[in-house]
């Protein structure tokens, strides 16, 4: 079946800091790879996706790789800011359009 | 970008009400939505997919009559909590696909506590 594990958190950082958040999956056939953000009483955005192994999906200085040796989908960002504070959601679409897949979210917090 | 609304933002009702929330997608067509429910720290789990003009298809374990999904136009569709418990109590997500398929977007969620 379709599933995706998400590091959990709540993560905690500096500004400045380097960000990593894990996302691993399990699919039947390719799926494509998502990560969305969630800011406080707000509906989930699309922060980046990529729909093939060896894409790299960016936006807003996040990068993700699809990773189908690893079947990973890892978010980093070289430098944090206390904006980017917020609730992160890695997530899958296999088959059925637009059906998603979601990890279990990472909060992270960045702190000035 | 397009916007999808959900109305309302929080509801709070007795045991054995029911309860209706909105989804509207604001500046587009949509012709499949997708309801989530959300549990605190938990993921979003997918609850029914909405069609328009046709009836919801639910997951493996919901109750079709107990959520009752109605998307009777191509830009709203409705869920309706039916005499509902404090288990039911949760956090519900929309979220609306554009007619190419291309782009999905979600509402901002609506918090539901059941007394």
């Amino acid at each position: 079946g379709n599933s995706v594990t998400q590091m959990e958190g709540p993560v905690t950082l500096s500004e400045e800091a380097f960000l990593t958040i894990n996302c691993t999956y399990t699919a039947t056939g390719y799926p494509s790879l998502f990560w969305y953000v969630q800011y406080p009483g707000e509906g989930l955005q699309l922060l980046l996706k990529a729909t093939k192994a060896d894409d790299k999906g960016s936006n807003k200085g996040f990068e993700a790789t699809y990773r189908k040796e690893t079947t990973s989908f890892h978010l980093e960002k070289g430098s944090v800011q206390v904006s980017d504070s917020a609730v992160y959601f890695c997530a899958l679409s296999a088959g059925t359009l637009g059906r998603l897949y979601f990890g279990r979210g990472t909060q992270l917090t960045v702190w000035p | 970008g397009a916007v999808v609304s959900q109305h309302p933002s929080r509801v709070i009702c007795k045991s054995g009400t029911s309860v209706k929330i909105e989804c509207r997608s604001l500046d587009f067509q949509a012709t499949t939505m997708f309801w989530y429910r959300q549990f605190p720290k938990q993921s979003l789990m997918l609850m029914a997919t909405s069609n328009e003009g046709s009836k919801a298809t639910y997951e493996q374990g919901v109750e079709k009559d107990k959520f009752l999904i109605n998307h009777a136009s191509l830009t709203l569709s409705t869920l309706t909590v039916t005499s509902a418990h404090p288990e039911d109590s949760s956090f519900y997500i929309c979220s609306a696909i554009t007619s190419d398929g291309h782009e999905q977007y979600f509402g901002p969620g609506t918090r539901l506590t059941v007394t």
